[in-house]
């Protein structure tokens, strides 16, 4: 398997604009979770996924921020408008949970800077 | 919320000593897992201890868990100029079903050479 993949690995863009994070996790793994990474906030999870669901959102830090799950293997994270503030790097991780004693295994990143 | 604090925030050594860092959490868990994040890089699992284990190995790591005092902690033994990294704690709350997992703030391992 490849891991968890997840497209662009860097991203320039002016604020205002619209900007689409994607990730494709493992086959097979029935969980998926957005984290975002600052050096001021550390690690952050943003929302996660159980079997194509959003089961807590608390994370996302405005309307500005969606994500979907279509289906097992495709999940995007969006931000509307973006902000310079948005600029970090954002994490997919994705987990198979036939029970709680899994490991989550997690994308290389995109990075974004919101200029 | 961040659920894991590791201690100290960063540690340099030397290559061939031991490396130890601490982590403490606030909620009842599950497990606890450690995770290791190189530069520029996405983070890797090292090693899950569950709630009903105290101490766990693998390779060059130890890991030992106090659900007393809420605390894990991780060692690094012989360490090498390639374990240089941050390391997190990450735990499952053990209070639902609920699959997510909160990471701490990091220990940046700087192994000298």
């Amino acid at each position: 398997d490849a891991g968890v993949i997840q497209s662009p690995r860097h991203e320039v863009t002016e604020m205002g604009q619209e900007v689409t994070l994607r990730c494709k996790p493992i086959s097979g793994h029935n969980s998926l979770f957005w984290y975002r990474q600052t050096m001021m906030r550390g690690l952050e999870l943003l929302i996660y996924f159980n079997n194509n669901v959003p089961i807590d959102d608390s994370g996302m830090p405005e309307d500005r921020f969606s994500a979907k799950m279509p289906n097992a293997s495709f999940s995007t994270l969006k931000i509307q408008p973006s902000e310079p503030r948005d600029s970090a790097v954002y994490f997919c991780a994705s987990r198979r949970t036939v029970s709680m004693n899994t490991e989550a295994f997690f994308g290389q990143g995109t990075r974004l800077t919101v200029v | 919320s961040q659920q894991g604090e590791e201690d100290p925030q960063a540690l340099s050594i030397q290559e061939g000593e031991n490396a130890t860092m601490n982590c403490s959490y606030k909620t009842s868990i599950n497990n606890l897992q450690w995770y290791r994040q190189n530069s520029g890089r996405g983070l890797v699992h090292l090693i899950l201890i569950r709630s009903n284990e105290r101490e766990k190995h693998s390779g060059r790591l130890r890991v030992t868990l106090d659900t007393s005092k809420k605390s894990s902690s991780l060692l690094i033994t012989a360490s090498r100029a390639a374990d240089t990294a941050s390391y997190f704690c990450a735990t499952t709350d053990g209070r639902s079903n609920d699959y997510k997992l909160s990471f701490g703030a990091g220990t940046t391992v700087t192994v000298r050479a």
